[in-house]
C-alpha cells in the first residue's frame, strides 16, 4: 500500500511566524503535490515538484514556498504566515507511470 | 482553462441509489477520477475512468462519455458511512497534475 504522511494533523500558529508542513510518501514516486482545501473552493494546487528539486507553481503560489531535497520529502514552507493562510493542507503523491494521486491524511493549519 | 462542474450537496435516503454528475472542459484528456473525502479525511481513490463506458466496482459505478465531456458516480444500496464529499478530477492532456472539482456533499439520511 502506498502510504503518504504528513507531519502534523493540527497545527496552531501565530501571524508571522514561519511554519513548515512535512510530506513524506514511501513508493518512490516522483511527483508530489500540495494543496489547500477551503469550503466552497474545493483542491487549489499550491505547488508541485516533479524531481528532486525540481519545482512548479501551482494556481495559488503567493505566499508559499517548497523544498525537495529528497525524492520521499516534500516541504510546504509559509515564510510569514497570515490568517488568509489558515486551511486544511493536502499532499499528495503519484508515480511518472500512472494518473493516480494517493492523499496524505492532511494537516489542519490554524493561524491566529 | 480548466472547467470542472459538479452538484454541491445532493441527500438521499439509507438503501436508496443516487447518481452524482459532473462535467468537465478541458483542454485534452487523460482520464477522469472520482475520489471520495468524509469529512476532516484525505480524499481517497474510488474510480478512474479513461474511456467511454461504465466501469462497475462492487455498489460504485463510474460512467464517462468523452464526446460530451460528462462523468457520474452511480452509489448503489446507500448506507450511512456513504456520506461523504465526492470529488470528481480530470487529468488534462500536456499537464502533470488533476484538476478537481469543488466537490458534492452527499448527506444519507435514515
Amino acid at each position: 500500500d502506498v502510504k503518504v504522511t504528513q507531519s502534523s494533523r493540527y497545527l496552531v500558529k501565530r501571524t508571522g511566524e514561519k511554519v513548515f508542513l512535512e510530506c513524506v510518501q514511501d513508493m518512490d514516486h516522483e511527483n508530489m503535490f500540495w494543496y489547500r482545501q477551503d469550503p466552497g473552493l474545493g483542491l487549489r494546487l499550491i505547488y508541485f515538484s516533479y524531481d528532486v528539486k525540481m519545482k512548479e507553481k501551482g494556481d495559488i503560489p503567493e505566499g508559499y514556498s517548497v523544498s525537495r531535497e529528497k525524492k520521499e520529502r516534500f516541504s510546504l514552507i509559509l515564510e510569514s504566515a497570515s490568517t488568509n493562510q489558515t486551511s486544511m493542507y493536502l499532499c499528495a503523491s503519484r508515480s511518472g507511470a500512472t494518473y493516480e494521486q494517493y492523499f496524505g491524511p492532511g494537516t489542519r493549519l490554524t493561524v491566529t | 482553462g480548466q472547467n470542472i462542474d459538479q452538484p454541491t450537496e445532493m441527500t438521499a435516503t439509507e438503501g436508496a441509489i443516487v447518481q452524482i454528475n459532473c462535467t468537465y472542459q478541458t483542454s485534452g484528456f487523460n482520464g477522469l477520477f472520482w475520489y471520495q473525502q468524509h469529512a476532516g479525511e484525505a480524499p481517497t481513490f474510488l474510480s478512474y475512468n479513461v474511456l467511454d463506458g461504465l466501469e462497475e466496482k462492487g455498489r460504485f459505478s463510474s460512467f464517462l462519455s468523452r464526446s460530451k465531456g460528462y462523468s457520474y458516480l452511480l452509489l448503489k444500496e446507500l448506507q450511512m458511512k456513504d456520506s461523504a464529499s465526492y470529488l470528481c478530477a480530470v487529468f488534462p492532456s500536456g499537464y502533470s497534475t488533476l484538476t478537481f472539482g469543488k466537490g458534492t456533499m452527499l448527506l444519507v439520511s435514515p
